[in-house]
């Protein structure tokens, strides 16, 4: 168990919708990050909130955005869904160098 | 800007044998370099890091890794394979200064075969 905690697991939405994924990261660690894995683009960095600011930005679509909360807790919106944004969803948060990942959740666009 | 090359997107090796996952990065500043585990519908499990120091770093599982800047090499080894290792290796490089993000390879997708 890596400390990092996801929700939901699972998502399945329809086309044009909005969706929002949640992520606590470990007890401590101010900094959070969000990468998306496609079958196609693979393991794609997207953002990173350090302690409630954005410090870096990815290739992360104009229609997502993302915030990190005063409790450190970050949620990733995502708007206006196409097909294409179906994928895992990771989250990972650090204190330093290393980068400890959830479990992910799962976006299924219909 | 920095990037990662996985040779070999599938490597299938028989329980006992060595395993060797190679990837090669390309960085402007010295890297650090990281090998993640994905097991299937999981999340990615820390293998081992190079941040400094020795170049020759051990991870969990038996695993190992040897960074040599010469080749911007930082191949995975494994000197016997065992069923268990059967999972998706993910080669990645950080740049470091204030932003840690990953640039991960494409992955390797590692068989063990009985």
């Amino acid at each position: 168990d890596s400390g990092v905690t996801q929700t939901p697991k699972h998502l399945i939405t329809a086309t044009g919708q909005r969706v929002t994924l949640r992520c606590s990261p470990r007890s401590g660690d101010l900094s959070v990050y969000w990468y998306q894995q496609s079958l196609d683009q693979g393991l794609q960095f997207l953002i990173q909130y350090y302690n409630g600011e954005e410090r870096a930005k990815g290739n992360i679509l104009e229609r997502f955005s993302a915030q990190q909360f005063p409790d450190l807790h970050s949620e990733l919106n995502l708007s206006s869904l196409e097909l294409g944004d179906s994928a895992l969803y990771f989250c990972a948060s650090s204190e330093g160098v290393i980068q400890y990942f959830g479990a992910g959740t799962r976006l299924s666009v219909l | 800007a920095q990037s990662v090359t996985q040779l070999g997107s599938h490597v299938s090796v028989s329980e006992g044998a060595l395993v060797l996952l190679r990837c090669n990065y390309s960085s402007s500043v010295p890297p650090y370099l990281f090998w993640y585990v994905q097991y299937p519908n999981q999340g990615l499990q820390l293998l081992l890091k190079y941040t400094t120091g020795a170049t020759l770093v051990k991870g969990i599982n038996g695993f190992e890794a040897e960074f040599k800047k010469s080749e911007t090499s930082f191949h995975l080894t494994k000197p016997s394979a065992h069923m268990s290792d059967a999972a998706e290796y993910f080669c990645a490089v950080s740049e470091g200064g204030s932003n840690y993000k990953l640039t991960f390879g494409k992955g390797t997708l590692l068989t063990v075969n009985p």
